[in-house]
């Protein structure tokens, strides 16, 4: 049970470039989350899933896609990388509002990005 | 003002003391409290959730929530130098479901 799993680990782009974060939970779980985290600034939350088949904007949407492509997977994507967004971001899931349970998020190890 | 705001720090403790951890919070409608510890380098976990008012504990830990005046606290007793960390407040609004809103977080340093 690897729990949330997030790849790459470190990424280094160009300005423009394109790439996709992506994100995978064995948990089961309904809901997903993309945060990015810089220094002072605590985590923001990007883009969200609360369950398959739908996505929200965050408080940080600018310059992000995400994708849902099933229960178990939700990426992020930056169509073209700026300097702003140097960060680290987190993928995180939980069992979801409905859940009846105490809806807890966990976090994936992280993807450190830093756009040259 | 900002959704959920946490005492600026770094605060520094000597070991066995209480580590005392603020946090206030703007939507009188929030729910749910969650306090993450954050090591350097590697990604938030939970510590504790609090629901009602009042003290919940767990070994060390207690988290105190006030929603009257939309307070919760974290409380570190026997503070050791493994609890140096940022600890970070997190709050669920009740019209956002799902959502977390994060604190800047508060460095914690406890010195041997």
């Amino acid at each position: 049970n690897a729990g949330v799993t997030q790849t790459p680990k470190f990424q280094v782009l160009k300005t423009g470039q394109s790439m996709t974060l992506q994100c995978a939970q064995d948990m089961n779980h309904n809901s997903m989350y993309w945060y990015r985290q810089d220094p002072g600034m605590g985590l923001r939350l990007i883009y969200y899933s609360a369950s398959e088949g739908t996505t929200d904007k965050g408080e940080v949407p600018n310059g992000y896609n995400v994708s849902r492509l099933n229960k178990r997977e939700f990426s992020l994507r930056l169509e073209s990388a700026a300097p702003s967004q140097t960060s680290v971001y987190f993928c995180a899931s939980s069992e979801g509002p409905a859940s009846g349970g105490t809806d807890t998020q966990y976090f994936g190890p992280g993807t450190r990005l830093t756009v040259l | 003002q900002k959704e959920v705001e946490q005492n600026s720090g770094p605060l520094s403790v000597p070991e066995g003391a209480i580590a005392s951890l603020n946090c206030t919070y703007s939507d009188r409608g929030s729910q749910s409290f969650f306090w993450y510890r954050q090591y350097s380098g590697k990604s938030p976990e939970l510590i504790m959730f609090i629901y009602s008012n009042g003290d919940k504990e767990d070994g060390r830990f207690t988290a105190q929530l006030n929603k009257a005046s939309q307070y919760v606290s974290l409380l570190i007793r026997d503070s050791q130098p493994s609890d140096s960390a940022t600890y970070l407040c997190a709050v669920r609004r009740g019209s956002t479901l799902g959502r977390l809103y994060f604190g800047r977080g508060t460095q914690l340093t406890v010195w041997p």
